[in-house]
């Protein structure tokens, strides 16, 4: 069964500064991943995904990730925050062959984000 | 279509009720999930359907909880007599069948948040 570990459960940036996310999974073939986010009392938004192909993606509100096989991580970065970029950020994967297609979410880290 | 719809988004109950959310997935998703998730947690599968067939549940799900697809559209998701520890958002979420096979992303509804007192 895979699994994700997100190890930052908070992180506090100023608004204008680099943002990266950390995300390791377990999985022992080539999974499917993505990053969501999520505003207070509402639902999951898909941020971005890797199914296959170039390793660096790109994804809405000027996010991009990087799945790096190797160190089995999908880290989220983004150049420049913004105060609204404030939410809870979930790193998700699934199983990319085989077995049942059940996404499975880390228990996700809170961005802050400081004027 | 709108998206993934999800009623009640709150419902606040007593301990010993029952309780039942509905889910309408985006129309041409055959594909429906529940998830559970807690304050400070990520959600936790539940329950996925394609069509009207229940094809996983989780250990999570215990005989309180049932999850119905009639006729492969909407789905409903029932706990009876509740506890407080069933206070959660529950969260519904539906995709399509890719091309190549089962691929794609998850599109979550609101959620339904619950609090059982």
């Amino acid at each position: 069964a895979q699994s994700v570990t997100q190890p930052d459960i908070h992180i506090t940036v100023s608004e204008g500064a680099s943002l990266e996310l950390r995300c390791n999974y377990s999985y022992g073939a080539t999974p499917y991943l993505f990053w969501y986010v999520q505003s207070p009392g509402q639902g999951l938004q898909l941020l971005l995904k890797y199914f296959s192909g170039d390793t660096l993606v790109q994804g809405i509100k000027g996010f991009e990730a990087e799945f790096k096989r190797s160190q089995s991580s999908f880290n989220l970065r983004k150049p420049s925050v913004h105060w609204s970029d404030a939410a809870e950020y979930f790193c998700a994967v699934a199983p990319g062959t085989g077995g049942s297609y059940i996404p499975t979410f880390g228990r996700g880290t809170s961005l802050i984000v400081h004027p | 279509d709108t998206g993934v719809s999800q009623n009640p988004r709150h419902k606040i109950t007593k301990r010993g009720q029952n309780v039942t959310f509905r889910c309408d997935p985006i129309s041409e998703h055959n594909r429906l999930y529940w998830y559970r998730q807690t304050l400070g947690q990520g959600p936790e599968f539940l329950t996925y359907f394609q069509n009207e067939a229940q094809l996983e549940k989780s250990r999570l799900l215990s005989d309180r909880f049932s999850a119905e697809r009639p006729k492969g559209s909407f789905s409903t998701l029932e706990i009876q007599r509740t506890e407080q520890g069933d206070s959660a958002m529950y969260l519904c979420a539906s995709r399509e069948r890719g091309p190549t096979g089962d691929t794609g992303e998850l599109f979550f509804g609101e959620g339904s948040r619950l609090t059982v007192l």
